[in-house]
């Protein structure tokens, strides 16, 4: 069972690269997301979507875009990295329904030097 | 808005001993869920338990406890008989009814380490 499979799961960008990090899960999920983890500051969310081809912000969205072309896959883009975008990327999915736990990926660690 | 305060940056025990993460939330919402993760060295987050707000009853389970007080919006979480695979920073989280999109607020994480 893969569950939510994040690809890469290390990255070094450059600053003003672009990249587009993949999220694809298996679990039939309505709901995906994207978070990032910063020390002391936990996760906060990026953008988020409800279904394919909708697509919401959340958080702290400034310098991403997402899209949901299809269920599975929910992909997150950095048009031009910045070093404020070093981060640890989580992407998430859950059931629609809120009495329900999200399942996490492993984590995508990005460095923008 | 929501918001989750874990104010114990870091934890630092002996083997065996009891450590006891604090949780405490804000939210103006009656129905709400609250969520604590898990996320080892290995950094994936492992989900450990769920609770709604109209469910107060505390849940024991192995090792682990978790004591929810709407009183004082606290929703807490005790480890007993600490081992070393428990070192692990540990997320509170909460979701609220009204968001029908089920977006998770994290407290910032208690680092949790155990040593022999």
């Amino acid at each position: 069972n893969a569950g939510v499979t994040q690809t890469p799961k290390f990255r070094v960008l450059k600053t003003g690269q672009s990249m587009t990090l993949l999220c694809a899960q298996d679990m039939n999920h309505e709901y995906m997301y994207w978070y990032r983890q910063d020390p002391g500051m936990g996760l906060r969310l990026i953008h988020y979507s409800v279904g394919e081809g909708t697509t919401a912000k959340g958080e702290v969205p400034d310098g991403y875009n997402v899209s949901r072309l299809k269920k599975q896959n929910f992909l997150l883009g950095l048009e031009s990295a910045a070093p404020s975008q070093t981060s640890v990327y989580f992407c998430a999915s859950r059931i629609q329904g809120l009495n329900t736990e999200a399942f996490f990926g492993q984590g995508t660690r990005l460095t923008v030097v | 808005a929501q918001k989750v305060t874990q104010a114990q940056t870091e934890i630092s025990v002996v083997e065996k001993e009891d450590v006891t993460l604090d949780c405490v939330y804000e939210t103006r919402d009656t129905t709400y869920y609250l969520f604590w993760y898990k996320q080892p060295p290995s950094g994936e987050l492992v989900f450990l338990i769920r609770r709604n707000s109209f469910d107060e009853q505390n849940e024991i389970s192995g090792r682990y406890s978790w004591n929810f007080q709407k009183s004082t919006s606290s929703f807490n979480f005790t480890i007993t008989a600490s081992q070393v695979v428990d070192s692990a920073v540990y997320f509170c989280a909460l979701s609220v009814l009204t968001d029908s999109w089920g977006k998770l607020q994290f407290g910032a994480g208690t680092q949790v380490v155990v040593t022999p």
